[in-house]
């Protein structure tokens, strides 16, 4: 079955900089990755996704990079701000079906 | 706004206890998942439904079981609690369009299980 791994599990910055956090995956018939943000407390919400057609996608502040040979994909937060601080997943799903397998989660600090 | 429900936002329950967690879903959504979270190991898919009365196991099915009489409604039983269930549960749904696409998942608010 599908496994994705999430690497750091635990990040931390300085405000201003810049975090990546990195998955891989493992069944190359995956084809769509999505990128969930959890503060504390609170339930997971995506803030970013990307499909298996794309290499890449911007949203302000946020990014994703898809390199589908190396099956891996990545999150890029620039400019960091301590509001970033939260438990980011990456998840994968399965072309034709509807299981979505998430990562270990990566713990982000930011701090001030 | 989607919602997404869970009945009860903290449980505790003794063991060999049968114990129902209960999640609706106000969207219409076709797929429906349940996933425990445990510190260092993520979001552990439990069961998935992707369809009324249809389920499938995800990767620890063990010890649960689950029921989805309903497109809004889909529970998450735990036949005989055991302490190693003790953990927070999460039930989130998402749409398909119909197409077999996947999309965003949104998650209820998190049902945190004791077992004693």
């Amino acid at each position: 079955g599908e496994n994705v791994e999430q690497h750091p599990s635990t990040l931390s910055v300085q405000e201003g900089d810049s975090a990546v956090i990195k998955c891989t995956y493992s069944d190359s018939a995956s084809n769509y990755f999505p990128w969930y943000k959890q503060e504390l407390g609170k339930r997971p919400q995506l803030i970013i996704d990307i499909r298996s057609n794309v290499g890449e996608k911007k949203d302000q502040r946020i990014a994703v990079t898809l390199n589908k040979t190396a099956k891996h994909f990545s999150l890029h937060i620039t400019e960091t701000q301590p509001e970033d601080s939260a438990v980011y997943f990456c998840a994968a799903s399965l072309s034709g079906g509807f299981k979505t397998i998430f990562g270990a989660g990566t713990r982000l600090f930011v701090k001030a | 706004d989607v919602k997404v429900t869970q009945s009860s936002r903290y449980l505790v329950k003794r063991t060999g206890e049968k114990v129902f967690l209960e999640c609706v879903q106000d969207m219409d959504h076709e797929n429906m998942f349940w996933y425990r979270q445990d510190p260092g190991l993520g979001l552990r898919l439990i069961y998935f439904s992707y369809d009324v009365k249809m389920k499938e196991k995800g990767d620890i099915p063990e010890g649960y079981s689950v029921s989805r009489e309903k497109k809004e409604r889909f529970s998450l039983i735990l036949e005989s609690a055991s302490t190693n269930q003790t953990s927070m549960y999460l039930c989130a749904s998402s749409s398909s369009f119909g197409t077999g696409r996947n999309t965003e998942a949104f998650f209820g608010q998190g049902t945190r299980l004791t077992v004693v």
